[in-house]
């Protein structure tokens, strides 16, 4: 019964890696999020899609690349990891845009 | 670009105080404003969610108020408990004309409550 799901939740990798983190959420929203927690604990939004249409890309490198195969799967694949991507990464959905947002459990990236 | 301040940043109290957790933000064209906890090494849990229309929300023993206009929200907690220990964050929704998915997080207040 878990609202917004994330896998893995631990993933610890080499620099120059690529690698891939899963949400999953059975709310029926239309809209997910991707966020970034860095190591002062700030939040800040990657992306969101809309439908499985992209609606924000944060300036975030192109490394970074989101996929949603459909409304309930949103995918961040990220490519030639570097040890500044190294951070807690956390899923949300919510029904609109402007709507109440909710989190997944967060996925902590370590790239040594 | 909207900036959000929370006070304090860290906060400790005796269990059954009644609490005041600020949150302030430059830009008063807002479409809502949402308040989370976040326990250690978990994910953030919504509290509540205020419309820019509205002035106050209450769940249990949290109430949040906004002021839009001087560009402030306050959760206030009643009767504290150690399991309210946890960091709260508050995060705004920029107005309509902008993308209203994206939200702006402050830094956090870390409460901790001890018995």
């Amino acid at each position: 019964d878990t609202a917004v799901s994330q896998t893995p939740k631990y993933l610890v990798t080499q620099m120059g890696n690529d690698k891939s983190i899963k949400c999953e959420q059975n709310l029926g929203h239309d809209t997910m999020y991707w966020y970034k927690q860095d190591s002062k604990k700030f939040l800040k939004i990657m992306f969101s899609y809309n439908n499985k249409e992209l609606i924000i890309n944060e300036t975030v490198p192109n490394r970074f690349s989101p996929k949603s195969p459909d409304k309930a799967h949103l995918n961040l694949h990220i490519n030639s990891l570097e040890l500044g991507d190294s951070a807690v990464y956390f899923c949300a959905s919510s029904q609109e845009e402007g709507d109440e947002q909710f989190f997944g459990p967060g996925t902590r990236l370590t790239v040594l | 670009k909207q900036e959000v301040t929370q006070i304090p940043a860290a906060l400790s109290v005796p269990e059954g105080e009644n609490l005041v957790l600020n949150c302030s933000f430059t830009d008063s064209a807002i479409y809502n404003l949402q308040w989370f906890r976040q326990d250690p090494g978990k994910g953030l849990t919504s509290l509540l969610l205020i419309q820019s229309s509205q002035r106050e929300q209450t769940s249990g023993r949290l109430n949040a108020s906004l002021d839009k206009s001087s560009g402030r929200s306050t959760l206030y907690i009643a009767a504290s408990q150690p399991g309210d220990s946890a960091t709260y964050l508050c995060a705004v929704r920029p107005g309509r004309g902008s993308t209203l998915g994206r939200l702006y997080f402050g830094r956090g207040t870390q409460l901790t409550v001890w018995p």
